[in-house]
């Protein structure tokens, strides 16, 4: 069984703080894919980024960065220099490398960015 | 990423009628999904809809309740059967597209309440 587990509820920061959303994951397959998706107030779900088991180099695009640690089955996310817009639950899922997979995510974390 | 609408975006509907909800691809994709999430929850997959055959339904959730369609590679609907305010949720489809890797893409979404 897979399963994905973001401890953080809620997160609230201070406009230009940098702040960490950590996701930690169980799952028997050797290989599989892990993905970060932001859900804005809007409702839509937006792909931020899929991450292959194999590779844990870690990731960095613009303000955003992912640190993806196997030996801890973790899939931690930061925002550097946080802005109001990034303002939203993000949603840290898990599905198998087989075609077709299904997504199992995680129960969210709700960011709240104060000007 | 391909483009992808739903119809309609939001609805408040009576218990005990029915809601079709429209999902389409501007291009044809391998594989489509429904997903629920209900308020303050997580994303939970209701169903993978089939090209031309019976869609594939998880555990919790059956054909009578929420009957899919996937004419075509490009287009499905989900209907949400005899409704009660327990089906108020987010309904979101999402597609795989090829080529694309193991990546599903969201569509908008569907917000509905059941009063």
């Amino acid at each position: 069984a897979q399963k994905v587990t973001q401890a953080q509820t809620e997160i609230s920061v201070v406009e230009k703080e940098d702040v960490t959303l950590d996701c930690v994951y169980e799952t028997r397959d050797t290989t599989y894919y892990l993905f970060w998706y932001k859900q804005p107030p809007s409702g839509e779900l937006v792909f931020l980024i899929r991450r292959n088991s194999f590779d844990e180099q870690n990731e960095i695009s613009g303000r955003y960065s992912w640190n993806f640690q196997k030996s801890t089955s973790s899939f931690n996310f930061t925002i550097t220099a946080s802005q109001v817009v990034d303002s939203a639950v993000y949603f840290c899922a898990l599905s198998r490398r087989t075609s077709g997979s299904r997504l199992t995510f995680g129960e969210g974390t709700q960011l709240t960015v104060n000007p | 990423s391909a483009v992808i609408s739903q119809k309609p975006s939001r609805d408040i509907c009576q218990r005990g009628t029915s809601l079709t909800i429209q999902c389409q691809v501007d291009s044809q994709v391998t594989m489509m999904f429904w997903y629920r999430q209900q308020p303050g929850q997580s994303l939970t997959l209701i169903a993978t809809a089939n090209q031309g055959s019976e869609a594939t339904y998880e555990s919790g959730f059956v054909i009578d309740k929420f009957p899919i369609s996937r004419p075509n590679l490009t287009f499905s609907t989900l209907t949400v059967s005899n409704m009660s305010p327990e089906d108020s949720s987010i309904y979101l489809c999402s597609v795989l597209a090829s080529g694309r890797g193991e990546t599903q893409y969201f569509g908008p979404g569907t917000r509905l309440l059941v009063l």
